[in-house]
């Protein structure tokens, strides 16, 4: 079966520091990957997916990269942290894209406060 | 970036009582719909997924229709138990997921 860890799930850093979310995907080959974002008293928010190695689509123009060095790993970085960037980060895979049906399936998140 | 709506934005329900509530998207080049369940600090657990214009699907107490002409899903939960509060989140299928900001529900014992 399928399973799907990201860590870490807890992250308190400083404003101005660099950050670095780990995602890795087991039991599957070549999934779509996803990075969400919940900030505070907003919905989820689609960050980056990717649909292959080095395959890196932005949605929100921010403070943050993704990266896919590998075909079932994904990884969320930023040089230096703002405030803005506190919040719940999911991490989530699917086998094809959503738009032909198939369910996302999602990491166990990880909550990062800037202070 | 799709235009999703979800309302209410929070509901309380009584123990027992049935409710339910909309998911609004864009019509055209529809694909799929998705509906979460996410509680507090947990991951968001699939429901239903949707592609046809008619659809009804069923888990549980919980149900799901689909009008892809007009844009809209509703979401029915019968007889609400407390562990149904969660917020539901509802999303159209595309690139990636852009979801609604979700229907907070909170059941009363």
């Amino acid at each position: 079966s399928q399973t799907i860890h990201q860590w870490p799930a807890t992250l308190v850093q400083p404003v101005g520091s660099p950050l670095s979310l780990e995602c890795t995907v087991e039991g599957t080959s070549n999934p779509n990957l996803y990075w969400y974002r919940q900030a505070a008293g907003r919905g989820l928010q689609l960050l980056f997916y990717s649909v292959g190695i080095g395959q890196i689509s932005s949605e929100v123009p921010q403070n943050l990269s993704a990266s896919r060095p590998q075909d079932r790993q994904f990884i969320l970085s930023s040089k230096k942290l703002l405030l803005s960037d506190s919040g719940f980060y999911l991490c989530a895979w699917s086998v094809v894209g959503a738009f032909s049906g198939n369910t996302i399936y999602f990491g166990e998140g990880s909550w990062l406060t800037v202070v | 970036i799709l235009n999703v709506e979800q309302s209410p934005q929070s509901l309380h329900v009584q123990e027992g009582d049935s409710t339910n509530f909309t998911c609004s998207f864009p019509s055209s080049n529809f694909y799929a719909l998705h509906w979460y369940r996410w509680e507090t600090a947990k991951s968001p657990e699939a429901l239903f997924v949707m592609t046809l214009n008619g659809d009804e699907k069923k888990k549980g107490r919980i149900s799901a229709t689909l009008n892809t002409k007009e844009g809209y899903s509703y979401l029915y939960i019968k007889g609400s138990q407390p562990e149904d509060s969660a917020t539901y989140l509802c999303a159209p299928g595309a690139d990636g997921l852009t979801f609604g900001k979700g229907t907070h529900l909170i059941i009363q014992p």
